[in-house]
């Protein structure tokens, strides 16, 4: 399976854990994007990277979330002091990056449950 | 900013009818706008886009449709199949990065 995969699938934790996600993207692909869903509502954009360079924040993204793409490869999503607020299903993106190729792919997402 | 909202957030339709979902943006300042296709417990699948400076393109038994002037989005489905029972998200997109979604509409095909 050549596309993008996400891990965990599942994550239930503690309000106050920290937690960590992974994403691997398409491999020849040079952006990769971050989206949180909840329940009934459309993806919301949280951050991308163009190889291993954050361009772009959003505010949603508050000094608890971090996101990482060390090597311009796979990315690390993590959440400092989980909030009940954050259960969600965080989607992971990527895309070629190029003009005229910018359809994103989405992975299967890790659903996160704060107790 | 952008935002992007479904006319309706149901749609129910007999198989092998066609369907038609309805999407409005309020920023023109997008260089295409995409449909994407969520199956439960699944991440959104891409299903056609269309750029800016186009006004209909077509696919295997989709088309999508941009009247810029009104500022509206569509998708039709011919032949709707059980298989197509889905929410559809529209999105707009930039060659800068990030999408826009709305909030879905809910697609039920009835055998």
């Amino acid at each position: 399976d050549t596309g993008v995969s996400q891990d965990p699938r599942h994550k239930i934790t503690k309000r106050g854990q920290n937690v960590t996600f992974r994403c691997d993207p398409i491999s020849e692909h040079n952006r990769l994007y971050w989206y949180r869903q909840t329940l009934g509502q459309g993806p919301e954009f949280l951050t991308y990277f163009q190889n291993e360079a954050q361009l772009e924040k959003s505010r949603l993204l508050s000094d608890r979330f971090s996101a990482e793409r060390p090597k311009g490869s796979f990315s690390t999503l993590e959440i400092q002091r989980t909030e009940q607020g954050d259960s969600a299903m965080y989607l992971c993106a990527s895309s070629l990056g190029l003009a005229d190729q910018e359809t994103q792919y989405f992975g299967p997402g890790t659903r996160l449950l704060v107790l | 900013g952008e935002s992007v909202g479904l006319h309706l957030p149901t749609l129910s339709v007999q198989e092998g009818d066609n369907s038609i979902i309805n999407c409005a943006y309020s920023n023109s300042a997008s260089d295409y706008f995409i449909w994407y296709k969520q199956e439960s417990g699944k991440g959104p699948q891409f299903i056609i886009d269309i750029r800016s400076n186009m006004d209909k393109r077509q696919g295997q038994r989709v088309t999508v449709l941009l009247n810029k002037t009104v500022k509206h989005l569509s998708l039709q489905i011919a032949a709707t199949q059980p298989g197509d029972s889905a929410v559809y998200f529209c999105a707009l997109g930039t060659n800068a990065g990030k999408s826009t979604f709305g909030d879905g509409t809910t697609l039920t095909v009835k055998p």
